[in-house]
């Protein structure tokens, strides 16, 4: 257990829904990753944040969008939702900005779109 | 652009045996190569490199950096059957953030 906690595990939904994903990271973390992993792409960085502020984004979709409240816990706001959409989606913190942090993730979200 | 590449993309082994895992990795600002272990669900972090040429150890495992040649090699010795499970090698690069670039991982399969 990495001590990242996300809900809900599961969700299925409908094309174009929206659905909002949560994650709180370990205690004392103060930056949440959000990572987007399907068959054929792979593990991809959608976005992260630190100490509440946007740090880094990648290619996270306009129907997509995130923040991290004053708690630190963090939420992924998935909206126009398509059939491609359907991966799982986890969340990582680390201690600091990034560059020799490490990073641990929690258990995902796993999405279906139908 | 950035990218990370794991070789071999499978493997089959036996228990006892030594396996090596590869990634090589061509980025812009390189800050540190993550070395993770995913079996049903979430990745579970084994090793964050950062120095060329130490040997990072955790019991059967180990993983070390080369930073000239950009890539780095995970060995596992002595495999056992809960060793299966995909290893990915992740690098963190760019100016600020901790964004993690991805290989696409080495399923590895020890059988009894």
């Amino acid at each position: 257990d990495s001590g990242v906690t996300q809900t809900p595990k599961h969700l299925i939904t409908a094309t174009g829904q929206r659905v909002t994903l949560r994650c709180s990271p370990r205690s004392g973390d103060l930056s949440v990753y959000w990572y987007q992993q399907s068959l054929d792409q792979g593990l991809q960085f959608l976005i992260q944040y630190y100490n509440g502020e946007e740090r880094a984004k990648g290619n996270i979709l306009e129907r997509f969008s995130a923040q991290q409240f004053p708690d630190l816990h963090s939420e992924l706001n998935l909206s126009s939702l398509e059939l491609g959409d359907s991966a799982l989606y986890f969340c990582a913190s680390s201690v600091g900005p990034g560059g020799i942090y490490e990073q641990y993730f929690g258990p995902g979200t796993r999405l279906t779109v139908t | 652009e950035d990218k990370v590449v794991q070789s071999p993309l499978s493997l089959v082994v036996h228990e006892g045996d030594t396996v090596t895992l590869n990634c090589s990795y061509e980025v812009t600002n390189f800050r540190s190569l993550l070395w993770y272990k995913q079996e049903k669900k979430a990745p579970t972090f084994l090793f964050m490199l950062t120095s060329s040429g130490i040997e990072k150890k955790s019991g059967r495992l180990s993983s070390i950096l080369d930073k000239k040649e950009l890539f780095s090699i995970l060995n596992i010795t002595a495999t056992q059957t809960g060793d299966s499970a995909v290893y990915l090698c992740a690098v963190e690069a760019g100016n600020q953030g901790g964004k993690l670039i991805f290989g696409q991982g080495t399923e590895l399969s020890v059988k009894p």
